[in-house]
């Protein structure tokens, strides 16, 4: 089935620091991307999204590029805040349901 | 900005009670979702419910689960006979559409459930 797969966490970076957390993905079908984000205490957001191939999401600063050729969706940022300390989570969605990866936590140190 | 409701935020319950899970979705949103997360687990889905009818159920949702619109803006959970393993936070989300055009599912903040 499908599936989703993210790079373990958690992930330590400096304030300004470049940021990728890689997420690679299997589908039978043609799915939608997503990044949400879960910040301490409160629910999913999302973050962006990308609906084929070569789309490219962004919000915030962060972006993401929905690669076919390499099943992979890695959200990038070019530089970090504190403030973006979360949980970071990739998932698809071919029907109904959304399908998501293990999240990735985000901790920026000043 | 619309946003998805739920309460409780916290429900504390005794193992083979009934518990009643609330969401209210965005109001012009037609698709609506339940969602679990065990603490240090993935994300799961459980149900979809569109025009008054399950839309898709993952195997989780078994028969002590029961999903339910009781009136034009809430969204329940019910799981009848709660356990141990029932012990989650709970996610409930809702869309506009269904299909994979990129429709965005939003989320609630979530209810943690407590089963002792």
């Amino acid at each position: 089935g499908d599936s989703v797969t993210q790079m373990e966490g958690p992930v330590t970076l400096s304030e300004e620091a470049f940021l990728t957390i890689n997420c690679t993905y299997t589908a039978t079908g043609y799915p939608s991307l997503f990044w949400y984000v879960q910040y301490p205490g409160e629910g999913l957001q999302l973050l962006l999204k990308a609906t084929k191939a070569d789309d490219k999401g962004s919000n915030k600063g962060f972006e993401a590029t929905y690669r076919k050729e390499t099943t992979s969706f890695h959200l990038e940022k070019g530089s970090v805040q504190v403030s973006d300390s979360a949980v970071y989570f990739c998932a698809l969605k071919d029907d109904y349901q959304l399908i998501w990866g293990a999240g990735t936590k985000l901790i920026i140190k000043p | 900005e619309p946003e998805v409701t739920q309460t409780p935020s916290h429900q504390v319950t005794q193992m083979g009670q009934e518990v009643i899970l609330r969401c209210v979705p965005i109001s012009n949103h037609l698709y609506f979702y339940w969602y679990r997360q065990i603490l240090g687990q993935k994300v799961e889905f459980l149900v979809s419910f569109y025009n008054n009818e399950i839309s898709e159920k993952s195997e989780i949702f078994d028969d002590q689960f029961s999903v339910e619109r009781p009136d034009g803006s809430n969204f329940t959970l019910k799981i009848r006979s709660t356990k141990l393993e029932d012990s989650a936070m709970y996610f409930c989300a809702s869309s506009e559409g269904s299909g994979r055009g990129g429709d965005t599912q939003y989320f609630g903040p979530g209810t943690r459930l407590t089963v002792l």
